[in-house]
């Protein structure tokens, strides 16, 4: 696609339960990154791909958090028994390749995911 | 470890007048990246502009500039003729290759400009 696209774009959802996020990223784009942006905050890293392996998994805060992603497409963000210290705006973005993730990422709009 | 550090909340700026915003960080890499991001509303995070650690010139991208100082730094961002669509949040990020291959960012916890009319 033309940009990176995102969704759900908001979600709500009660404590315990699973949810997934999704990220599509620009077409051709081998490197993906998820990033998490709680309130008030700059960006934490989460996860990066390089095709469909992640060589970065250090920014997951625990095992209820997981990702995957199909080839050099769609990534999955999955949190299972979510808590409210959850609740963020999940980010994502490309890149054409991991040697150009220095010269700035294409992000995504985000989810902004609600815990209640 | 690397921070990043952004000492402004929240600033405002009369259009068409100057702003600078600042950015301090801590590293004891020689080679990296530094950036500014700005955030609207909608969430997407837009790249403002990009300064190479190994380069003394200071980058520049039409109405927007900054002030690179390696020895102390700190990398403020300068928006000249200030415009009603610069309202959003900015933030700072430092950048550097890991082994793992990859280019991640630290950021800052931003700063949120307003633009007066």
């Amino acid at each position: 696609g033309a940009g990176v696209s995102q969704s759900p774009s908001n979600k709500v959802t009660e404590k315990g339960k699973d949810v997934e996020l999704r990220c599509d990223p620009i077409s051709g784009h081998t490197a993906l990154y998820w990033y998490r942006q709680r309130l008030g905050q700059g960006l934490e890293f989460l996860i990066y791909f390089q095709g469909n392996s992640a060589p970065d998994k250090s920014g997951l805060p625990s095992d209820r958090f997981s990702a995957e992603r199909t080839g050099e497409s769609v990534s999955t963000l999955t949190i299972q028994r979510t808590q409210q210290e959850d609740s963020a705006v999940y980010l994502c973005a490309s890149t054409s390749g991991r040697s150009q993730g220095h010269y700035g990422y294409t992000f995504g709009s985000g989810t902004r995911l609600t815990v209640v | 470890a690397q921070t990043v550090t952004q000492s402004q909340p929240e600033m405002s700026v009369q259009e068409a007048e100057t702003v600078t915003l600042s950015c301090t960080y801590d590293t004891s890499e020689s080679n990296y990246y530094l950036f500014w991001y700005k955030q609207p509303p909608s969430r997407q995070m837009i790249l403002v502009i990009r300064q190479e650690a190994y380069k003394q010139q200071n980058a520049t991208e039409n109405r927007f500039s900054v002030n690179f100082q390696k020895a102390a730094k700190s990398f403020s961002l300068k928006i000249s003729d200030s415009q009603l669509g610069d309202t959003a949040m900015y933030f700072c990020a430092f950048m550097r290759g890991t082994t793992s291959g990859t280019y991640k960012y630290i950021f800052g916890t931003g700063t949120r400009l307003k633009v007066l009319a």
